[in-house]
C-alpha cells in the first residue's frame, strides 16, 4: 500500500510559537492531502484539505491564518500552527488518497503546547 | 446533514467472532470505510463497500446495506493484538471523508 510520512512524530513547544507539520507521500504523488486533528478519544476531524499549487480548502470553524497549510509539491503538504497555545494541542493527523479513493495515513504529530 | 453512529465501546473474548455496527445518514454517498487505529498511531485501511453486500477478506468481513443506511465489520478468530479503536467513515458528495466517533474493541484472555 501507499506511504504516508510525518514530521516531527512528536513536538512540544512554549505558547505563543509557531510549529510546522510535515506530511510526504514517499512512494505514489498526491494532488490532494487532507489534515485532521484527533482529541483524545475522539474520532478524526477534517481540518482542512489541502490542494497542490492552489489554497487550501478550510472546514467551517477552522481559522486559516492560524492553521497555515501549504502544498507545493505533489509529494509534500506542511501545516503550521502560528502562535500555538494550549488548547491546541492534540494529533495531528495528515492523510492522502489513494487509486480506489481510500485515504492512507501519516502516523501522525503529537503536539503538546506548554 | 451529515450523522454517523456506532458503539462507543464493545468488549469480546479471544478466539471469538465480534460484529461492530455503523449506521449512518447523508444526503450524498460515495463509499464506506473501516480503518483500525491502536491508540497513538494513525488509522489503517481495513475495507471499502460503495456497492451492496459482504466483502471478505481474510479475518475480516465488511456488509454494507446503501438502502438501510447501514454497515457493520465482522472480526473472526479475534487476537489480543484486535483491541484497537475500529472507524466507520463515508466518503461524502463533496469528496471528504466524514468519521464515526470509533469503537473501542477490548479482546480479553
Amino acid at each position: 500500500g501507499a506511504v504516508v510520512s510525518q514530521h516531527p512524530s512528536r513536538v512540544i513547544c512554549k505558547s505563543g510559537t509557531s510549529v510546522k507539520i510535515e506530511c510526504r507521500s514517499l512512494d505514489f504523488q498526491a494532488t490532494t492531502m487532507f489534515w485532521y486533528r484527533q482529541f483524545p478519544k475522539k474520532s478524526l476531524m477534517l481540518m482542512a484539505t489541502s490542494n497542490e499549487g492552489s489554497k487550501a480548502t478550510y472546514e467551517q470553524g477552522v481559522e486559516k491564518d492560524k492553521f497555515l497549510i501549504n502544498h507545493a509539491s505533489l509529494t509534500l503538504s506542511t501545516l503550521t500552527v502560528t502562535s500555538a497555545h494550549p488548547e491546541d494541542s492534540s494529533f495531528y493527523i495528515c492523510s492522502a488518497s489513494g487509486e480506489h479513493n481510500e485515504q492512507f495515513f501519516g502516523p501522525g504529530t503529537r503536539l503538546t503546547v506548554l | 446533514g451529515q450523522n454517523i453512529d456506532q458503539p462507543t465501546e464493545m468488549t469480546a473474548t479471544e478466539g471469538a467472532i465480534v460484529q461492530i455496527n455503523c449506521t449512518y445518514q447523508t444526503s450524498g454517498f460515495n463509499g464506506l470505510f473501516w480503518y483500525q487505529q491502536h491508540a497513538g498511531e494513525a488509522p489503517t485501511f481495513l475495507s471499502y463497500n460503495v456497492l451492496d453486500g459482504l466483502e471478505e477478506k481474510g479475518r475480516f468481513s465488511s456488509f454494507l446495506s446503501r438502502s438501510k443506511g447501514y454497515s457493520y465489520l465482522l472480526l473472526k478468530e479475534l487476537q489480543m493484538k484486535d483491541s484497537a479503536s475500529y472507524l466507520c467513515c463515508y466518503y461524502n458528495q463533496g469528496g471528504k471523508l466524514i468519521f464515526g466517533q470509533g469503537t473501542e474493541l477490548s479482546v480479553k484472555p
